[in-house]
């Protein structure tokens, strides 16, 4: 069955750096586009990073451009998130989340069970 | 950026009970719609796509509708199992953007 792993969070102080990881099987990881998706503590769903099937588009909102980068590695079947220059805005539980088998952008089929971020000094 | 509405932010319902969720998007968005489930603690897990398409193994239950600009979520009879919070999100254009979540809860 599908499975998305995702480790990395922790506390981090405004300023730092983290990467997230997300380890995923059950599936043809190659085949999927892979997006990171995060929920600040009592809040609704922001989506925050896309990476096509083969690692060559991305694409993220205004909030975290320039700041986050998303990369895969399709040989370990793992896509990572890079966070750099962290505010307390981005605390947040952070999901993994995989894009459905039509190849269709922004339609989330599988999720991780999220990795835990906050940002505090 | 496409600016997503949910009514109501939160409703009570019975076991059994017909419910309809209400999204309105900022902007035409065709049936790039998506819908999600999410229980306390949990992730949430895609229903519908596409405005009106059932994922795989979902209960008939759900069902989506609508198109352009106004969707409707339907649970045909609420199960227990059902109380949780339901998410929109648009897939029509970057950034991708939810609406704020309903909550169903027990009445």
């Amino acid at each position: 069955q599908v499975q998305l792993v995702e480790s990395g969070g922790g506390v981090v102080q405004p300023g730092g750096s983290l990467r997230l990881s997300c380890a995923t099987s059950g599936f043809t990881f190659k085949s999927h586009a892979m997006d990171w998706v995060r929920q600040a503590p009592g809040k609704g769903l922001e989506w925050v990073a896309l990476i096509s099937s083969d690692g060559y588009y991305e694409n993220y909102p205004d909030s975290v451009r320039g700041r986050f980068i998303i990369s895969r590695d399709n040989s370990k079947n793992t896509v990572y998130l890079q966070m750099n220059s962290l505010i307390p805005e981005d605390t947040a539980v952070y999901y993994c989340a995989r894009g459905n088998d039509y190849g269709d952008y922004g339609v989330f089929d599988s999720w991780g069970q999220g990795t835990p971020l906050t940002v505090s000094s | 950026d496409i600016h997503m509405t949910q009514s109501p932010s939160s409703l009570s319902a019975a076991v059994g009970d017909r419910v309809t969720i209400t999204c309105r998007a900022s902007q035409d968005i065709g049936n790039w719609l998506a819908w999600y489930q999410q229980k306390p603690g949990k992730a949430p897990e895609l229903l519908i796509y596409a405005a009106s398409r059932l994922l795989s193994g979902v209960p008939s239950r759900f069902s989506g509708s609508g198109s352009g600009r106004e969707f409707t979520l339907t649970i045909s009879a609420l199960q227990p199992e059902d109380f949780a919070t339901f998410y929109c999100q648009q897939a029509n254009s970057f950034p991708f953007t939810f609406g704020p979540g309903t909550k169903v809860d027990i009445k």
